[in-house]
């Protein structure tokens, strides 16, 4: 069964670092969010590409957060500098993109230590 | 900002009783999802409701859904161990044309064997 894939699953890093996390969608899936949960919470969005475009990152810090899809298949979230409070499972999802049936479905999630 | 509400916010059951979660919502939606979490894993879809239907049942799942009230409810039938997980209700609202899912804080359900 096609799944999700996240690398990597685990970061440790220090405030101030830069670090990435990379996100493998279902092939076909033109649809791909990024969200991040803080433990003991739901996950929030933080951004969503419908093939390559942003279609809403309206929750993403952009003076230290980033994303990109560019060939409209794996994407990429950046955070740069790493700081304290961003410590949190980043959960990647894709999905057909079909707005009446929307299902996503998520990788197992990269957990983010900022030390 | 998190639009979805669980309740309760824990629930713990004996294996074989019937487990039943509630979700409140603020604003018009097109459908709501429920999605379980094992611990420290990713989320895994259970179930979607469209805004115009009031009931829907997969397997041992069956969920409501009352958008005069903003509010669905999830229920369990026939618990096992192995349901043992958190449970996010996740609203896809009706504004805007993106659809990125708006998720609760959950309820952690735990099966006594």
């Amino acid at each position: 069964e096609a799944e999700v894939a996240q690398s990597p699953r685990y970061k440790i890093t220090e405030k101030s670092q830069a670090v990435a996390f990379w996100c493998d969608p279902i092939s076909g899936h033109a649809t791909l969010y990024w969200y991040r949960q803080i433990l003991g919470q739901g996950p929030e969005l933080l951004v969503q590409f419908q093939d390559e475009s942003v279609v809403d990152d309206s929750q993403l810090p952009k003076d230290r957060f980033s994303a990109e899809r560019l060939k409209g298949v794996d994407s990429t979230l950046k955070i740069q500098p790493a700081e304290l409070g961003d410590s949190a499972m980043y959960l990647c999802a894709s999905g057909l993109g079909d707005r009446g049936y929307n299902e996503q479905f998520f990788g197992p999630g990269t957990r983010l230590t900022v030390l | 900002s998190q639009q979805g509400e669980e309740d309760p916010q824990a629930l713990s059951i004996q294996e074989g009783e019937n487990a039943t979660m509630n979700c409140s919502y603020k604003t018009s939606i097109n459908n709501l999802q429920w999605y379980r979490q094992n611990s420290g894993r990713g989320l895994v879809h259970l179930i979607l409701i469209r805004s115009n239907e009031r009931e829907k049942h997969s397997g041992r799942l069956r969920v409501t859904l009352d958008t005069s009230k903003k509010s669905s409810s999830l229920l369990i039938t026939a618990s096992r161990a192995a349901d043992t997980a958190s449970y996010f209700c996740a609203t896809d609202f009706s504004g805007g044309g993106a659809d990125g899912l708006t998720f609760g804080k959950g309820t952690h359900l735990i099966i006594q064997p």
